[in-house]
């Protein structure tokens, strides 16, 4: 099984901060990298795939970036609405798996 | 506007099975993969297993084979899950989630969970 790595598990942040997650996966997983937003009591919903695509309706201040086994979720200037659980999961090869998280708290 | 709806809460006995729904509202039914997610209280998230209905063959983690079943009924655009010899570290939200077809893995589309308690 290919392990995801997140990092880090969870940060402090305030509104307007450029926040960086980063997830490593243990072996290539070519582009098929997607990260997730959760927000406690409610079903993930999928910010970006294949590495760089915004999904539909995401707030362009949400990009990805990254190649092989090294990704990463940046969220330009954090809002509000970003404090959130983020995971990133590969497609690449089944089982599929995610990242164990990482919660970006208030500062 | 594309809805995936799952049946509700379910609190098991250990060793009994639980069989949760989920309906696709919207698409082509036949031709979209639909996954399993679990997560436990407070954990990430665990991929279990996924269906093609077009295909009609499931593919689970190794981890649940054995004890899970995922099955889709064409008739009604419902996907099931069912576990067998539940254990209280099943108990969990599921999680159905799925793609919008050819060439896509990504999960585009969640239903809103379901709290399966596995409680004696």
């Amino acid at each position: 099984d290919i392990q995801m790595t997140q990092s880090p598990s969870s940060l402090s942040a305030s509104v307007g901060d450029r926040v960086i997650i980063t997830c490593r996966a243990s072996q290539t997983i070519n582009s098929e990298l997607h990260w997730y937003q959760q927000k406690a009591g409610l079903a993930p919903s999928l910010l970006i795939f294949d590495t760089y695509s915004l999904q539909s309706g995401v707030p362009a201040r949400f990009s990805g970036s990254g190649s092989g086994t090294d990704f990463s979720l940046t969220i330009s200037s954090l809002q509000p609405e970003d404090f959130a659980t983020y995971y990133c999961q590969q497609t690449y090869s089944t089982p599929q798996t995610f990242g164990q998280g990482t919660k970006v708290e208030m500062k | 506007q594309v809805q995936l709806v799952q049946s509700g809460a379910e609190v098991k006995k250990p060793g009994s099975s639980v069989k949760v729904s989920c309906n696709d509202s919207g698409g082509t039914f036949n031709y979209y993969t639909f996954n399993w997610v679990r997560q436990a209280p407070g954990q990430g998230l665990e991929w279990m297993g996924r269906i093609t209905p077009i295909l009609d063959t499931a593919n689970y983690a190794q981890k649940f084979r054995g004890r899970l079943t995922i099955t889709a009924d064409k008739s009604t655009a419902t996907v099931h899950m069912e576990m067998r010899s539940l254990k209280s570290e099943d108990t969990a939200v599921y999680f159905c989630a799925r793609d919008i077809g050819v060439s896509t893995t990504y999960y585009v589309y969640w239903g809103q969970g379901t709290l399966v308690t596995v409680s004696s």
